[in-house]
């Protein structure tokens, strides 16, 4: 089945403490994407990638990393993390074909809390 | 540079009615435009998406979008709206001419069907 994975689903955590939440997909996509969904803000990207070791920043990207070591694979990283940090946070991958990304398939969503 | 708006946060319809949930964008080129839902607790899921063509486009759940180039809009419809399908609906756009081949979403609207 195509899909796209994150883990964990569900996260509480303390200010400072280095993170990561983990991005599968399994249909050979190029491009893949981060997001964090707020109330009231709706979809905004943190940082994309448009294949192996080549990615950038999307709207919102302070306090946030992300690597592309393999093309399946593109994980978030905060190294410290702060309670603003506490929202959902959606990835997404889509083909990426003649310079245009196309339909994106979005994981489960991480609930992520920052006390 | 191209932006989507989505002028209601929600909208409320009885089950049985026709529903609307309205969708206007801007950009320099020609738009590829895309609507996506999001039900409780879940990723957001590929509706339908407007290439060329036809200004009328099926998608999912008997979903349809109607395109409108001198508006500039692409409002989603449905003849008879279910409670299953109150979600959060995401309309998205890129422009096809270049310069930003990442597509820019709307904060969402909120659609509540009434029994």
């Amino acid at each position: 089945e195509a899909q796209v994975t994150q883990n964990p689903r569900y996260l509480i955590t303390v200010t400072g403490k280095k993170l990561t939440v983990t991005c599968s997909q399994n249909m050979n996509h190029e491009y893949m994407s981060w997001y964090r969904q707020d109330p009231g803000l709706g979809l905004r990207q943190i940082y994309y990638s448009m294949n192996v070791e080549v990615t950038d920043k999307g709207d919102v990207p302070e306090g946030y990393k992300v690597s592309r070591k393999e093309k399946r694979n593109f994980p978030l990283i905060l190294e410290s993390p702060s309670p603003n940090q506490t929202s959902l946070y959606f990835c997404a991958s889509s083909l990426f074909r003649q310079g245009h990304t196309d339909t994106q398939y979005f994981g489960p969503g991480t609930r992520l809390t920052v006390l | 540079a191209q932006s989507v708006a989505q002028p209601e946060d929600q909208v409320n319809v009885a089950e049985g009615n026709p529903l609307t949930v309205k969708c206007t964008y801007s950009v320099s080129g020609n738009p590829y435009l895309f609507w996506y839902v999001q039900y409780p607790n879940r990723g957001l899921q590929f509706l339908l998406k407007y290439i060329t063509g036809d200004n009328l486009v099926k998608g999912s759940y008997g979903f349809e979008a109607e395109f409108n180039k001198s508006q500039t809009s692409f409002h989603l419809k449905k003849p008879s709206a279910l409670v299953s399908d109150s979600a959060l609906y995401f309309c998205a756009v890129r422009d096809k001419s270049g310069g930003s081949y990442i597509p820019t979403f709307g904060r969402g609207t909120s659609l509540i069907v009434h029994p």
